[in-house]
């Protein structure tokens, strides 16, 4: 089955960048999705198709996915981005919907 | 506005059956696969299956096939998650949400979760 990995935390101070990365073979040629889940609360989509966000989320919520790799990138952190977020395809091979293990962002 | 409202939480025994719910409005109901998604305590998020409620076309996550079983009355627009036998392993939060139009697509609405409690 399609496997994706994600580092189990990143941290960062105030207004710095934040990297978030999803592993997965040829995850390029997939479309991916991101999701933020606060603590106590219900996922929420930040970025589907690899780069398109919804409405309501801030321009410094960003993507891009390209060979094994795909990135989530919030620019500018506040210490309201603190959060899990998980990357998520869909498998054609397998028709199985893949979550990634999830990354812990914590705001410093 | 969509909406997916979900059952309350549950308190079970092990070896008991339960069946959860999640409601959707604000959209019709029959034109969006609907996917349940488990989280166990401090854990990460786990696929368990999805269904189309227009024709009940069901599919299901290997590690859930056999285990659970998912359905949708649709005159009610509401979907299910079935046990009929629980375990204690199945104490978790789970999420009902509903898929966007493309079949490849993300999860654009999400329920507010039911906590599933099993113990002795």
């Amino acid at each position: 089955s399609y496997v994706l990995t994600q580092q189990p935390s990143v941290s960062v101070a105030p207004g710095q960048t934040a990297r978030v990365t999803c592993e997965g073979d040829n995850i390029g040629t997939k479309r991916v999705h991101w999701y933020q889940q606060k603590a106590g609360q219900a996922p929420v989509v930040v970025i589907y198709y690899d780069r398109d966000r919804p409405s309501g989320i801030p321009e410094r919520f960003s993507g891009s996915n390209s060979g094994n790799t795909a990135t989530l990138t919030i620019s500018g952190v506040e210490a309201g981005d603190e959060a899990d977020y998980y990357c998520q395809v869909w498998d054609s091979g397998s028709d199985h919907r893949v979550f990634g293990g999830g990354t812990r962002l914590t705001v410093l | 506005e969509v909406r997916l409202v979900q059952s309350g939480a549950e308190v079970k025994k092990p070896g008991e059956s339960m069946r959860i719910s999640c409601k959707g409005s604000g959209y019709r109901f029959t034109n969006f696969w609907i996917a349940w998604v488990r989280q166990m305590p401090g854990k990460g998020l786990e696929w368990m299956g999805i269904l189309y409620p227009g024709d009940s076309d069901t599919r299901y996550s290997p590690s859930f096939q056999g285990q659970v079983t998912i359905s949708a009355d649709k005159s009610i627009s509401t979907a299910y998650l079935q046990w009929n036998y629980l375990r204690a392993s199945d104490t978790a939060m789970y999420y009902c949400a509903r898929l966007q139009v493309n079949y490849y697509s993300h999860f654009d609405y999400w329920g507010q979760g039911t906590q599933v409690t099993v113990s002795s």
